[in-house]
């Protein structure tokens, strides 16, 4: 049973076009989270949301936009691709009990190409 | 701002020989976790320090937290070939119960 999903595993697409990334957690996790990998293997946090309350907001272009249905899934829905969009997209849940920061578990990840 | 240095980025062993990456952070961290991703796959979370000067084994893997609570390290003994893949290390943000700080990661590469 995969605790972290994400589809689609691969996208493809012109720059201009607009796509969306689901994520799903089955973990009963309260806190998810986005991350961008770029090709140094640099790990960005994008945006995390709590209860389906959204409480981090890096500095990401207002081109990504994330949205929590319920605190199972958050998906991120991105416009106007660019070519420098071009990275590897992680979701990730992490209980968050008490305060205490807790392990992250992370999802297979999402290869987005921009062309 | 906040920073967590990881270091080195690349390291090439040979198989059966000992591996070290080191993080240090510019502030003080309540806790650290330590992350392996093997190439292609995702971050998977090895361990969590939290006591100043802990120690922790994990097989061939020892993991410490500093004194100060602002460096740690992971040592990988007698490397085998499952154990290539970029260790990341992460802290939290300050004043933040829901963020981490990751360092850049160190790649370990094993030479035939």
């Amino acid at each position: 049973d995969t605790a972290v999903s994400q589809t689609p595993k691969y996208l493809v697409t012109q720059m201009g076009n607009d796509k969306s990334i689901k994520c799903e957690q089955n973990l009963g996790h309260d806190t998810m989270y986005w991350y961008k990998q770029d090709s140094k293997k640099f790990l960005k946090i994008m945006f995390s949301y709590n209860n389906k309350e959204l409480i981090i907001n890096e500095t990401v272009p207002n081109r990504f936009s994330p949205k929590s249905p319920d605190k199972a899934h958050l998906n991120l829905h991105i416009n106007s691709l660019e070519l420098g969009d071009s990275a590897v997209y992680f979701c990730a849940s992490s209980p968050q009990l008490a305060g205490l920061l807790d392990e992250q578990f992370f999802g297979p990840g999402t290869r987005l190409t921009v062309l | 701002g906040q920073q967590v240095m990881q270091i080195p980025q690349y390291q090439h062993v040979q198989e059966g020989e000992d591996f070290t990456t080191y993080c240090n952070s510019s502030t003080t961290l309540s806790n650290i976790q330590w992350y392996k991703q093997r190439p292609g796959g995702h971050p998977v979370f090895l361990i969590q320090l939290v006591k100043s000067g802990e120690v922790k084994k994990q097989k061939r893997l020892t993991f410490q937290f500093g004194e100060a609570k602002k460096n740690s390290s992971l040592h990988i003994t007698a490397t085998q070939t499952t154990d290539v893949g970029t260790y990341f290390c992460a802290g939290p943000v300050e004043d933040s119960n829901y963020q981490l700080i990751w360092g850049a990661g160190t790649k370990l590469i094993i030479k035939p």
